[in-house]
């Protein structure tokens, strides 16, 4: 069993250019959390994707967006690249009933 | 607002020793908590989680937590420390009552573990 997918592992970008990285649940799971964890600091809350819809938000601007496909996979698109978007980013995946978050090993993005 | 803190950046133990990473939290309601382990260039592994019943909680990897509700902490422990525990480890609160809401985390505490 697959546990959750990142695509890619390591992604180099301009500033001002556009990003989009996926991610596969694990086999089960309908919900889809996205977040960033800058270096040195613990991962922060992007947002989390449920039945195709947003469903929760943190505090991050509107040049971060996602998506959710009906087999529950999911994206996460970054306009606009700053320097600071330079973080990696990491794709949990869970399921109604469950409790724990499972993650991916991340897509490392740096913005030049 | 829900938060935790881990006010340790570093812990350093010797091979064999018991090892302790400390945590702490702030929840209005009955808090859910997670310890998950990072190693380098890697996402995120669940280690252990309390949700409700025994204070105690084992995991994975010999790991266990200690859940203590009046000191509001949730402090990781293992009797005996190998060098491959060596990895950054975090502590964190579900942020809301859904069981799949989000996950606030702490800053982070880096385990050394010296041969």
């Amino acid at each position: 069993d697959a546990g959750v997918t990142q695509s890619p592992t390591h992604l180099i970008k301009t500033r001002g250019q556009q990003v989009t990285l996926r991610c596969s649940p694990k086999s089960g799971h309908d919900t889809v959390s996205w977040y960033q964890q800058a270096l040195g600091q613990g991962p922060q809350f992007i947002f989390q994707y449920y039945e195709e819809e947003e469903r929760q938000r943190g505090n991050f601007p509107d040049r971060f967006s996602g998506h959710q496909f009906p087999n529950y996979s999911s994206e996460l698109n970054v306009n606009a690249l700053l320097l600071g978007d330079s973080a990696l980013y990491l794709c949990a995946s869970s399921q109604q009933g469950l409790t724990e978050a499972f993650f991916g090993q991340g897509t490392r993005l740096t913005v030049v | 607002a829900q938060s935790v803190a881990q006010p340790e950046d570093q812990v350093n133990v010797a091979e064999g020793n018991p090892l302790t990473v400390k945590c702490t939290y702030s929840v209005s309601g009955n808090p859910y908590l997670f310890w998950y382990v990072q190693y380098p260039n890697r996402g995120l592994q669940f280690l252990l989680k309390y949700i409700t019943g025994d204070n105690l909680v084992k995991g994975s990897y010999g790991f266990e937590a200690e859940f203590n509700k009046s000191q509001t902490s949730f402090h990781l422990k293992k009797p005996s420390a190998l060098v491959s525990d060596s990895a950054l480890y975090f502590c964190a609160v579900r942020g809301g009552s859904y069981n799949t809401d989000k996950l606030i985390f702490g800053t982070g505490t880096r385990l050394q573990v010296f041969p």
